[in-house]
């Protein structure tokens, strides 16, 4: 098992500029979500989802997208870069009845 | 969702037994109590997760009094490799996604 594996790993955006920090579990968890941490700061829920098909809004989902086409996968798409989207994304799955297994992080900087 | 209240930072020598503590006075009584650690540059990794009572497992023990206003995360024995930020969360488990930020969480160095 792979866990949660999220691509890329590193990413530098210019303002304006759109991507997608794609995010995988091969664990078959139902729910899966997407954070970001700014430095010194706790973890803050960016979209989650309780299903293929099924998505919502966390705390602080403005810039953001999210879509769950399928069990495994659970994309975070920036629509248009700013500066203030600075921050490492970490996505996270779980069953629902047992703690979170997070991904590496992908640690993105727009400039 | 259930506000969570940890101390910002702990300090402990190395071989010593460490205890966080965490408020969380509004807990529902659907919610559980899950801890979780963070070194530098990973992603928060899942320690220990309880109901009430006390849960132990390999690397931690949790205590939870009656009325699971608070909770307590005991690391016995902390070596160099424990420095990292504890997280407690209310509301993870139980069946059913719930929506969990996490908060500052409590810094512990561990001195040589």
């Amino acid at each position: 098992n792979a866990g949660v594996t999220q691509t890329p790993k590193f990413q530098v955006l210019k303002t304006g500029q759109s991507m997608t920090l794609q995010c995988a579990q091969d664990m078959n968890h139902e729910y899966m979500s997407w954070y970001r941490q700014d430095p010194g700061m706790g973890l803050r829920l960016i979209h989650y989802s309780v299903g293929a098909g099924i998505t919502d809004q966390g705390e602080v989902p403005n810039g953001y997208n999210v879509s769950r086409s399928t069990t495994e996968d659970f994309p975070l798409r920036l629509l248009s870069a700013a500066p203030s989207q600075t921050s490492v994304y970490f996505c996270a799955s779980s069953t629902g009845s047992s703690g979170y297994t997070f991904g590496s992080g992908t640690r993105l900087t727009v400039v | 969702l259930a506000k969570t209240t940890q101390p910002i930072s702990m300090d402990s020598y190395e071989g010593q037994e460490v205890n966080i503590t965490c408020s969380h006075n509004n807990i529902a009584t659907n919610d559980y109590i899950t801890w979780y650690q963070q070194f530098p540059s990973q992603g928060p990794r899942f320690i220990i997760q309880g109901y009430k009572t006390k849960v132990t497992n390999e690397v931690a023990s949790l205590f939870i009094p009656a009325d699971r206003k608070s909770s307590t995360l005991s690391l016995p024995r902390v070596s160099l490799s424990d420095t990292a930020v504890y997280y407690c969360l209310v509301g993870v488990g139980s069946g059913g996604y719930q929506k969990v930020t996490f908060g500052t969480g409590t810094k512990l160095q561990v001195i040589p």
